[in-house]
């Protein structure tokens, strides 16, 4: 089946600690994103890449880091930098063009304690 | 991106069609408007999508007003699997950057 996949689904970790998100689509897609989201509240973007190793900053970048070394995996490092880093992220991939539209994988809730 | 206006929440019975606005007064000529939704905990859903004619898919109906100022998303016969929160977005044609996504209007299904 063809799809986005996160791993893992939840994520402990000690505060200043560096940890890594997966992200992996076999959809074919060009470009991928990353979300983060807090509770009630909508989705910001953190980076998105448009092709292999080229990305770009979103709006919430500052404490984050991304590489795109291979068009299917985008992986995203919260680094202890980031001052809260505790939420819900979100990966997302979709097509070149116009009208297409995103697809998202189901999530990771990093928690750090 | 043009901004959005939705309610924050709306009720529907089960079984009954259930009708989301959503207020996109500044939409340019160029700009989609997208519905995605999400349920508790999961990644959204992309629903469908439209430019300026109405659109209908297995999931639901789009109808976007001649101004392009608003439309109503119609989910036909909702069921209690359709609780979720709902997103309406409008992103310009051939645009990389993400869709913008507001607060939405969370849909409860009522038994």
């Amino acid at each position: 089946d063809g799809g986005i996949t996160q791993s893992p689904k939840y994520l402990f970790r000690k505060e200043g600690q560096n940890v890594t998100l997966s992200c992996e689509q076999n959809l074919n897609h060009d470009a991928m994103y990353w979300y983060r989201q807090d509770p009630g509240q909508g989705l910001r973007l953190i980076y998105y890449s448009q092709i292999v190793n080229d990305f770009q900053k979103g709006d919430i970048a500052e404490g984050y880091s991304v590489s795109r070394e291979k068009k299917e995996s985008f992986p995203l490092t919260v680094t202890s930098a980031q001052k809260n880093p505790t939420a819900f992220y979100l990966c997302a991939s979709r097509t070149q063009g116009a009208g297409n539209e995103q697809f998202f994988g189901p999530g990771t809730r990093l928690t750090v304690l | 991106d043009a901004k959005t206006t939705q309610p924050p929440s709306m009720d529907c019975a089960e079984g009954r069609a259930a009708n989301l606005p959503c207020n996109h007064s500044t939409i340019s000529g160029n700009e989609y408007v997208y519905w995605y939704r999400q349920i508790h905990s999961q990644g959204p859903q992309y629903i469908i999508h439209g430019l300026k004619n109405n659109e209908t898919n297995e999931m639901a109906s789009l109808i976007i007003t001649e101004d392009r100022k608003s439309s109503t998303l119609i989910l036909p016969h909702a069921t209690l699997r359709d609780t979720a929160v709902y997103y309406c977005i409008v992103r310009a044609s051939g645009s990389a950057r993400q869709l913008t996504f507001g607060s939405g209007t969370q849909l409860t299904v009522l038994p």
